[in-house]
């Protein structure tokens, strides 16, 4: 099974600073990365796959890098209602696919 | 509009069964492999399972391997997961997902808002 590993678990910042999340997986995964928005009360959203391609809802202050094993999501200049739970997930050979733990984006 | 509403959570005990139904519409179901998804109290996500367009492969996570089943009904537009032999960690929010288009089938492009099963005696 394919592991992946987030950092940091939670990330203190304030609206206007930019947000680095880190994802890291066990073993290569190509490009097959996706990640994933989730306020509280909420379903998830997608936001990045293929490691960096944005669905067109998407603001383009999100945006995905890497491949291998180790992926960024960046958010350029956060917004209020940027401040969520963030997932990776890979998405690679078939399914069953596996998640991150998670990275909380918390308010400064 | 994509339009996916769970129903059929609720409270059972261990050992029992519950079958969950996802309605689909804003969408032409019968093109989308369908998967589900789901997040303990508190919880991070897990995924589950997933179908493909016709029904005609399945897979599973290993930790619901053989309890768990995905089928579909097209002309319904209805997804199901029938859940067997349940365990207090099975305890969740499930989660319906749509798929994404053509070779992005096991994207999990669009999120129903779940339905709470809960596990205990």
């Amino acid at each position: 099974e394919i592991v992946l590993t987030q950092s940091p678990a939670t990330l203190s910042l304030s609206p206007g600073e930019r947000a680095t999340l880190s994802c890291r997986a066990s073993q290569s995964i190509s490009n097959s990365l996706v990640w994933f928005q989730q306020k509280p009360g909420q379903a998830p959203r997608l936001l990045i796959y293929d490691a960096s391609i944005r669905p067109i809802d998407i603001p383009a202050r999100f945006s995905g890098s890497g491949s291998g094993t180790d992926f960024t999501l960046t958010i350029s200049s956060l917004e209020p209602e940027d401040f969520a739970v963030y997932y990776c997930q890979q998405s690679y050979n078939r399914p069953p696919y596996t998640f991150g733990q998670g990275t909380r984006l918390e308010i400064k | 509009e994509v339009q996916l509403v769970e129903s059929g959570g609720g409270l059972v005990q261990p050992g029992g069964s519950l079958r969950l139904s996802c309605a689909a519409s804003g969408f032409n179901f019968n093109y989308f492999a369908m998967h589900w998804v789901r997040q303990a109290p508190g919880k991070g996500l897990e995924f589950v399972g997933s179908i493909t367009t016709n029904g005609g492969s399945t897979y599973y996570a290993d930790s619901v391997q053989g309890r768990l089943s995905i089928s579909r009904d097209n002309p319904k537009n209805t997804l199901y997961l029938q859940m067997r032999s349940l365990r207090t960690e099975d305890t969740a929010v499930y989660y319906c997902v749509k798929g994404g288009s053509g070779t992005k089938w096991d994207l999990l492009e669009d999120w129903g808002q779940g339905t709470l099963v809960t596990v205990s005696s």
